[in-house]
C-alpha cells in the first residue's frame, strides 16, 4: 500500500514571496507522483506529475516539484507567488492502487 | 470533450432518504473512480471500475454505498438511508489505462456535494 504525508497543513504567504509545500510518500513499489490544486467549491485539477525521467517536473504556471527517491519527497515549489495560487494543494501517489492523497496544504497568499 | 461532468453539484438531503449522484467520465476513459472528501480532508478513495466491472471497494464503502457502470459509460452513486455522517463532497474521476506514454493521470470532475441534515 501507499500512503502521503503533507508536512505543513497550512501556509501563508506574501505575495511575491517564494514557498515550498512539502510532501513525503512511502511505497513498496514503483510510484507515480501528482500534485493537484483544489479551488473553492471546485474539483481537483492536475497541477503537475512524476511518471518516469527528469526528476524535475513543471507546470504551466510557474509551479515545480523535483521527485527526490532517497528521501521519499516531492516537494512543491514556486519562486513567487501570486494572489491567484491561493487555495487547497493535495500531493498524491500511485503504486499496485488507485491514487491515494494527502491531507492538503492550504496556501494563502497575503496581499 | 467537456471532461468529467457530476450531478447534481448539491444535494441537501434528510436524514434517512437515498440519494443517487451521477457522474459521465471522459468518453474514451475506461477506468471510473469514486472519492469522498470530508471537510479538511484529502480524497479517499472509495471504489473504482474498469468498463462496466467493478474492480475494488474501500471498507469506507459500506452496505449502504451501491455504485454501478453500467455498459461501461457513465457510472452512479447511491447511498441509501442517509447518515449525517456522510455528508462530504462525493468526487468522480476517469482515466485511460494501458497506456503509459504520456499518461495524464485521473480527471475529476467538479463533485457533488452532499448535506444531510
Amino acid at each position: 500500500a501507499q500512503s502521503v504525508t503533507q508536512l505543513d497543513s497550512q501556509v501563508p504567504v506574501f505575495e511575491e514571496a517564494p514557498v515550498e509545500l512539502r510532501c513525503n510518500y512511502s511505497s513498496s513499489v514503483s510510484v507515480y507522483l501528482f500534485w493537484y490544486v483544489q479551488y473553492p467549491n471546485q474539483g481537483l485539477q492536475l497541477l503537475l506529475k512524476y511518471l518516469s525521467g527528469s526528476t524535475l517536473v513543471e507546470s504551466i504556471n510557474g509551479f515545480e516539484a523535483e521527485f527526490n527517491k532517497s528521501q521519499t519527497s516531492f516537494h512543491l515549489r514556486k519562486p513567487s507567488v501570486h494572489i491567484s495560487d491561493t487555495a487547497e494543494y493535495f500531493c498524491a501517489v500511485k503504486g499496485n492502487t488507485p491514487l491515494v492523497f494527502g491531507k492538503g496544504t492550504r496556501l494563502s497568499v497575503i496581499a | 470533450d467537456t471532461g468529467v461532468s457530476q450531478d447534481p453539484r448539491h444535494k441537501i438531503t434528510k436524514r434517512g432518504q437515498n440519494v443517487t449522484f451521477r457522474c459521465d467520465p471522459i468518453s474514451e476513459h475506461n477506468r471510473l473512480y469514486w472519492y469522498r472528501q470530508t471537510l479538511g480532508q484529502g480524497p479517499e478513495f472509495l471504489t473504482y471500475f474498469q468498463n462496466e466491472a467493478q474492480l475494488e471497494k474501500s471498507r469506507l464503502l459500506s452496505d449502504r454505498f451501491s455504485a454501478e457502470r453500467p455498459k461501461g459509460s457513465f457510472s452512479t452513486l447511491e447511498i441509501q438511508r442517509t447518515e449525517q455522517g456522510d455528508s462530504a463532497m462525493y468526487l468522480c474521476a476517469s482515466s485511460l489505462e494501458g497506456r503509459r506514454a504520456g499518461w495524464d493521470g485521473y480527471t475529476f470532475g467538479s463533485g457533488t456535494r452532499l448535506t444531510v441534515v
